[in-house]
């Protein structure tokens, strides 16, 4: 089964809107760690924000926030006014505590193109 | 913040050959570093952990002779493709764990190395 899905693997936005990038997971542990990623074309990856399974609030970094619903296993990804730099690959990643060999898996991404 | 440098960043070899790609912590030291593999258009794949010290542990399926790991210092992993075939084009890109932070740890990400093996 699954640990990461994102169900959209492309999407567009018109720049200067906010769009919404879906994560679910599934785990039965009680203590975990969702990670949201960024890859640009050249490859390399870039980390945008980090929610823990106790925290009482949202994450937010900037333009970006995370959309923690913990009960139904989501964590979306929300980027405010995009910009034509948002296009990129965006993978959601989580970390089990009690995993300590495989750091994190990995969703299989979202491509957000950003129109002018 | 941190970071991990990783070298080369595109390397094209001929089939048989081996190409060795390093992945270094420039301003931590990393007792744990991991190695990943990227097809086109998909997400990154677990290939190894790196203890520093120690063997490496490598996930299933990953052969472990095809791709020799090797973490010496507390700043420098290696991943060695031997005897490369195309079918290991890919990319490879490593990350490194900055030891001493909570669960909210993030890792650090090399740039990564395209392999193009013909």
């Amino acid at each position: 089964a699954q640990k990461i899905t994102q169900t959209q693997p492309g999407m567009f936005v018109q720049e200067k809107e906010a769009v919404t990038l879906d994560c679910t997971y599934d785990t039965s542990d009680p203590s975990y760690g969702l990670f949201w990623y960024k890859q640009p074309s050249s490859g390399e990856m870039i980390f945008l924000i980090y929610q823990g399974s106790y925290d009482q609030q949202n994450a937010t970094e900037g333009r970006y926030s995370l959309n923690f619903q913990k009960a139904r296993k989501s964590a979306n990804l929300v980027i405010s006014a995009s910009q034509l730099g948002d296009s990129a690959m965006y993978f959601c990643a989580m970390r089990e505590v009690n995993n300590a060999g495989n750091m994190l898996t990995f969703g299989g991404g979202t491509r957000l193109m950003v129109k002018p | 913040g941190a970071v991990v440098s990783q070298h080369p960043s595109r390397v094209i070899c001929k089939s048989g050959t081996s190409v060795k790609i390093e992945c270094r912590s420039l301003d931590f030291q990393a007792t744990t570093m991991f190695w990943y593999r990227q097809f086109p258009k998909q997400s990154l794949m677990l290939m190894a952990t790196s203890n520093e010290g120690s063997k490496a542990t490598y996930e299933q399926g990953v052969e472990k002779d095809k791709f020799l790991i090797n973490h010496a210092s507390l700043t420098l992993s290696t991943l060695t493709v031997t005897s490369a075939h195309p079918e290991d084009s890919s990319f490879y890109i490593c990350s490194a764990r900055e030891p001493g932070l909570a669960t909210n740890e993030k890792l650090f990400f090399g740039s990564g190395t395209q392999l193009s093996v013909l």
